[in-house]
């Protein structure tokens, strides 16, 4: 049960697009189709953003999108917005187990 | 309106029990539901899950053996027992329902394990 691999911190200008990277292994990411995307504002709980790799929520922009590849799944937010600066985290089902990445804090410059 | 609620937190000695409520209302809680943890400043910690009937239960590594996920359908209602627990369990403790991703969750409730 190891945490996701995700980047500290990524940035972008305002309407542009900016990727997030999570990357885990066959055991999670790489295994299953279970990964989920939630950004969370300071001092809020979590929202879900995308889920099973690339569904959106009812009510969430479609501005976001994940997609995977291998063992690495990838959020992008495109057209960003002010509101879109937060903290985003990564998820995954591990085969009886769920896992987490450390977090992305993505700045709108 | 949909809504989970957590309640049961507190302060508590190293060694010491908590056990932690959510509350669904407005939502249908035919549904798997979770226990998810974060540490003050720290990342997101899949804790605990329940499926929707009760009879089969998931638990992290970090606290398997010493908590205890169950639920009652009856009055919509997610426990989490937590025993023996250690400063590293300091965190809000977010309940949260299953479907898809983890797609409702309740505002948290702060658990602190200190002396």
């Amino acid at each position: 049960q190891s945490a996701l691999t995700q980047p500290p911190s990524a940035s972008g200008s305002p309407g542009q697009s900016v990727i997030i990277s999570c990357t885990g292994t066959s055991n999670d990411v790489g295994g299953y189709n279970y990964v989920s995307w939630y950004q969370q504002h300071p001092g809020k709980a979590p929202k879900l953003m995308i889920y099973e790799v690339t569904k959106r929520p009812s009510g969430v922009s479609d501005r976001f999108s994940g997609s995977k590849s291998g063992n690495t799944a990838s959020l992008t937010v495109s057209g960003l917005q002010a509101e879109d600066e937060a903290d985003y985290y990564c998820s995954s089902y591990a085969g009886r187990s769920w896992v987490f990445g450390g977090g992305t804090k993505l700045t709108v410059l | 309106e949909v809504q989970l609620l957590e309640s049961g937190g507190g302060l508590v000695q190293p060694g010491g029990s908590l056990r932690l409520s959510c509350v669904a209302s407005g939502l249908t809680f035919k549904s798997a539901m979770s226990w998810v943890r974060q540490a003050p400043g720290k990342g997101l910690e899949w804790v605990s899950l329940i499926n929707p009937s009760g009879d089969s239960t998931y638990y992290a590594d970090s606290v398997k053996g010493r908590f205890t996920i169950s639920r009652d359908n009856s009055k919509n209602t997610v426990y989490l027992l937590m025993n023996s627990l250690r400063a590293e369990d300091t965190a809000l403790y977010y309940c949260a329902r299953l479907q898809g991703g983890f797609d409702i969750w309740g505002q948290g409730t702060m658990v602190t394990v200190s002396s």
